[in-house]
């Protein structure tokens, strides 16, 4: 069965600490987003890349960074946290064909900054 | 910019009640659209699809039609279980890559 896996489930940080998120996929796509959701907001593009090394900033890039040096792992970096970072933070991927077939999402990575 | 409006949850029905969840979009040119669902505790998973005016998609009983002369693309089941409890989003297109999400309707059905 093909997933986008999330590393953390939970997690919580501390206001100021550097934060890694960790998503990896086994479909072989090339394209890889990062999203997160909030009540009332919806969803709400941070980054994505659609190939490795690349990188194109979202709606929403502020206080985030990302990484993709494989294909099948996108992470998203948060340099100094912020309680207003806390959220849910759902990683999706895509294949070349584009968004016709579908994005495939991981379960998501819900934040807690203290 | 492209933008979908949903309308606001939290929607609550009966089991066996009609369905209806409403979605208008803005865009330029002639995006596709989407419903995705999002059980507890899960990512969003694709419902259902249409790419041009007219196209019903359909998928587990859910059914919404791609409407250009009034920009919606209306979520619809008509009889609705405790296990559709979720929450329900629309999308549509943006280029060859992008999806701009609504916020999305949280829908609960009670026996």
């Amino acid at each position: 069965d093909v997933k986008v896996t999330q590393s953390s489930r939970y997690l919580v940080k501390r206001t100021g600490e550097k934060v890694f998120l960790e998503c990896v996929q086994d479909m072989d796509h090339e394209n890889m987003f990062w999203y997160r959701q909030d009540p009332g907001l919806g969803l709400r593009l941070i980054y994505f890349s659609y190939d490795v090394k690349m990188k194109e900033k979202g709606d929403i890039p502020e206080g985030y960074s990302v990484s993709r040096e494989k294909k099948e792992r996108f992470s998203l970096i948060l340099e100094s946290a912020s309680t207003n970072q806390t959220s849910m933070y759902l990683c999706a991927s895509m294949d070349r064909q584009g968004p016709w077939y579908g994005y495939t999402f991981g379960s998501g990575t819900r934040l807690t900054v203290v | 910019g492209d933008s979908v409006t949903q309308m606001e949850g939290p929607v609550t029905l009966s089991e066996e009640a009609f369905l209806t969840i409403n979605c208008t979009y803005t865009a330029t040119g002639y995006p596709s659209l989407f419903w995705y669902v999002q059980y507890p505790g899960e990512g969003l998973q694709l419902l259902l699809k249409a790419t041009k005016a007219d196209d019903k998609g359909s998928n587990k009983g859910f059914e919404a039609t791609y409407r250009k002369e009034t920009t919606s693309f209306h979520l619809e089941k008509g009889s609705v279980q405790v296990s559709d409890s979720a929450v329900y989003f629309c999308a549509l297109s943006r280029g060859n890559t992008l999806l701009v999400f609504g916020k999305g309707t949280r829908l609960s059905v009670i026996a």
